[in-house]
C-alpha cells in the first residue's frame, strides 16, 4: 500500500508570512499533484509534477518534486487570506492516486 | 472542476436505507473513481472504473457498497443498508485515460451523504 504522509496537519499564520509543506512517502510515483480544497467544494488542481527534481512555479506558489520522486513540497511566499484552505498532495501510480490528509492551512489578515 | 457533475450534493438517509450517488464524468472521459473523505481527513480511493468495467475495487468495503460505470448513463455508487459511519463526502473523479499514464484527474464536487 503506497502511504502519502503531509506535514504538518494544521498550520495557522499571519498574513505575509511564508510557509512551506511537506509530502513524504516511501513509495516511488511516476507523478505527483497537488490540489486545494475549500470547505464544501471537490479538490481543485494545482499543478502535477513528473521529473525527479522538478520546479514548478506558480505566482507566489513553488512546488518542488524529490529527486527519487518519493516527495515534495509547496512553499508559499508572502502568504494571503484568500490562500486559506485544505492543500493535498496526491502520489499517482497503478491506475490511482494516494492522497496524504492534507494540511489545513488559516492565513489570519 | 472541469465539468465532472455529481447529484445529489447533499443526501440524508436513515440508517438501513439505500444510497445512490450519480456521478456524470468529464465529457469524453472513459474512467470514473470514487473516493469517500471523512471530516478533517484526506480522500481515500475506493474503486476505479471504466465503462462497463471495474478496474480495481481495492478500497471498497466488501459489504453494502457497489459501483457500476454503463455503457449508457452515469456511474453509480450504491451503499445498502446505510449506517452513522457512511457519514462522509463521496467524490467522483474521471479521466480520458487511465492514470498510469500520467494523466490528472478531474474532481466533482462531491456529495455528502448523512445517515440519521
Amino acid at each position: 500500500t503506497q502511504l502519502l504522509e503531509q506535514s504538518p496537519q494544521f498550520l495557522s499564520i499571519q498574513e505575509g508570512e511564508n510557509l512551506t509543506v511537506y509530502c513524504n512517502s516511501s513509495s516511488v510515483f511516476s507523478s505527483l499533484q497537488w490540489y486545494r480544497q475549500e470547505p464544501g467544494e471537490g479538490p481543485v488542481l494545482l499543478v502535477t509534477v513528473v521529473t525527479g527534481g522538478e520546479v514548478k512555479k506558480l505566482k507566489r506558489l513553488t512546488f518542488q518534486f524529490g529527486d527519487a520522486r518519493k516527495d515534495s513540497s509547496l512553499h508559499i511566499t508572502a502568504a494571503q487570506p484568500g490562500d486559506t484552505g485544505l492543500y493535498l498532495c496526491a502520489g499517482s501510480g497503478a491506475g490511482k492516486s494516494t492522497f496524504g490528509d492534507g494540511t489545513t492551512l488559516t492565513v489570519k489578515p | 472542476n472541469a465539468g465532472v457533475m455529481q447529484n445529489p450534493r447533499h443526501l440524508v438517509r436513515r440508517r438501513g436505507q439505500e444510497a445512490r450517488l450519480r456521478c456524470s464524468p468529464v465529457k469524453g472521459h472513459s474512467h470514473v473513481y470514487w473516493y469517500r473523505q471523512l471530516p478533517e481527513e484526506g480522500l481515500k480511493f475506493m474503486v476505479y472504473l471504466q465503462k462497463e468495467n471495474i478496474i480495481d475495487e481495492s478500497g471498497m468495503p466488501k459489504e453494502r457498497f457497489s459501483a457500476e460505470f454503463p455503457k449508457e448513463g452515469p456511474s453509480i455508487l450504491r451503499i445498502q443498508q446505510v449506517v452513522r459511519g457512511d457519514s462522509a463526502a463521496y467524490f467522483c473523479a474521471s479521466s480520458p485515460v487511465g492514470e498510469s499514464s500520467g494523466n490528472t484527474i478531474y474532481f466533482g464536487e462531491g456529495s455528502w451523504l448523512t445517515v440519521v
